[in-house]
């Protein structure tokens, strides 16, 4: 099984700056098929990144997804006020499709 | 319009069974990939199962107590949970995985509480 790791826990940042998010495999992701989701409270979570690095449909370009292998990263260029959330990374190269544990990115 | 409305949980014993539908519209399940996803509250996300055709994969906090199925003709998911565990206890979406390009879960049901308390 991949045990997926998030970096950090928590990132505290304000509007207008860039957000860096990590995640890291325990083993080789294959195809880079790695997701990123963001989920507000009360809501179900909504796909952001597929395959690593494609975004999906109706997703701002401020986001942007990277990595191969093991390591991946979301970037959010300029960060808007509702972009404020938790955010998960997801594998589906091999079964079980692991979540990591979530970075929550707050308002500073 | 595509959307996933689930149906079913509530609250069980320890030991118990419980069935939770998602009735799909705007596409065809039949043709996809359709997957269950469970949240524990205040806690993150637990992928659960998935099925494309006969084929259908679980974690193995669920295997052989959980069983993933569809029924084409009424276009739903199913996810039977028997021996339901305390820490079955989560808010659960269905979700489909819409296959290639994408490979991902791209549109979620709005979720469905199951508790699992004596």
């Amino acid at each position: 099984e991949i045990v997926l790791t998030q970096f950090p826990g928590t990132l505290s940042l304000s509007p207008g700056e860039r957000a860096t998010l990590s995640c890291r495999a325990s083993q080789t992701v294959s195809s880079s098929y790695l997701a990123w989701y963001q989920q507000k409270p009360g809501q179900a979570p909504r796909l952001l990144i597929y395959r690593a690095s494609s975004r999906a449909t109706g997703v701002p370009d401020r986001f942007s997804g990277s990595g191969s292998g093991t390591d991946f990263t979301l970037t959010i260029s300029r960060l808007e006020p509702e972009d404020f959330a938790v955010f998960y990374c997801q594998q589906y190269g091999s079964s079980p499709y692991s979540f990591g544990q979530g970075t929550k990115l707050e308002i500073k | 319009e595509v959307q996933l409305v689930e149906s079913g949980g509530g609250l069980i014993q320890p030991g118990g069974s419980l069935r939770l539908s998602c009735a799909a519209s705007g596409f065809a399940v039949s043709n996809l990939y359709m997957g269950w996803v469970r949240q524990a509250p205040g806690r993150g996300l637990e992928w659960v199962s998935i099925i494309y055709g006969a084929a259908t994969y679980y974690a193995d906090s669920v295997r052989g107590r959980f069983t993933i199925s569809s029924d084409t003709s009424k276009n739903t998911l199913y996810l039977q949970m028997n021996s339901l565990r305390a820490e079955d206890t989560a808010l659960y979406y269905c979700a489909r995985d819409p296959g290639l390009p994408v490979q991902a879960f791209d549109v979620w049901g709005q979720g469905r509480m199951v508790t699992v308390s004596s």
